[in-house]
């Protein structure tokens, strides 16, 4: 059992619409991320949030728009979508207790489809 | 900067064979390494890390993994494959000084035989 739970599992959307994923986390970690992750590849970091401010950003695409609301949530606001973002979106956190080691903890992910 | 390989695309191996999965890792110093597997439409679930002490490290479902520094490898084993084992399985290094970013490999697809 994941202790990283998404929301919603599968999502299909219009390239006019705006949707959200969202992500929760309750083992204290203060660190959490947003995966893109294409079939038979690695996953492919988008957004860093350490202590719920956003640390790092991949150079994605504004269309793309993370908020953490606390230390345990995580959402993924998206807008205007292109169908080359269909993909799994993983949500993971991390202790960060020493340092950012990274290990992560994964969630099972938001499969995202834009037509 | 810190890289992963996996040399390893696709490895059959028959149910209740042995099981080894290569990785090689390049980082200038003592890494922070992982095991992770991914069943078909699921998440990421680490399977083994090492931090630091013992070379061999014991995970998750009968995977060990070993640390060899000399060879800039830690590659992932098990005795005795079961079919649920089939699954796509990645190599990750982590680094304190890399503020967040774990660099993965880009994996080994795991097909059990029966």
């Amino acid at each position: 059992d994941t202790e990283v739970t998404q929301t919603p599992k599968h999502l299909v959307m219009g390239m006019t619409n705006k949707k959200s994923l969202k992500c929760e986390q309750h083992m204290g970690h203060r660190a959490m991320y947003w995966y893109k992750q294409k079939a038979k590849k690695p996953p492919e970091l988008m957004f860093v949030y350490s202590y719920e401010k956003l640390s790092i950003n991949e150079s994605v695409p504004s269309r793309f728009s993370p908020e953490c609301p606390n230390s345990s949530l995580l959402n993924l606001h998206l807008h205007a979508l292109q169908p080359e973002d269909s993909a799994l979106y993983l949500c993971a956190s991390s202790p960060w207790d020493r340092g950012n080691t990274g290990e992560l903890f994964f969630g099972e992910g938001s499969r995202l489809t834009v037509l | 900067a810190q890289s992963v390989t996996q040399p390893d695309i696709h490895i059959t191996v028959s149910e209740g064979a042995s099981l080894e999965l290569r990785c090689n890792y390049s980082y200038g110093a003592t890494p922070y390494l992982f095991w992770y597997v991914q069943s078909p439409g699921q998440g990421l679930q680490l399977l083994l890390k090492y931090f630091s002490g013992d070379t061999l490290v014991q995970g998750i479902k009968g995977f060990e993994a070993e640390f060899k520094r000399s060879q800039s490898s830690f590659n992932l084993r098990k005795p005795s494959v079961h079919w649920s084992d089939a699954a796509e399985y990645f190599c990750a290094v982590g680094a304190r000084t890399n503020a967040g970013k774990s660099t993965f490999g880009d994996g080994t697809t795991l097909t059990v035989k029966p």
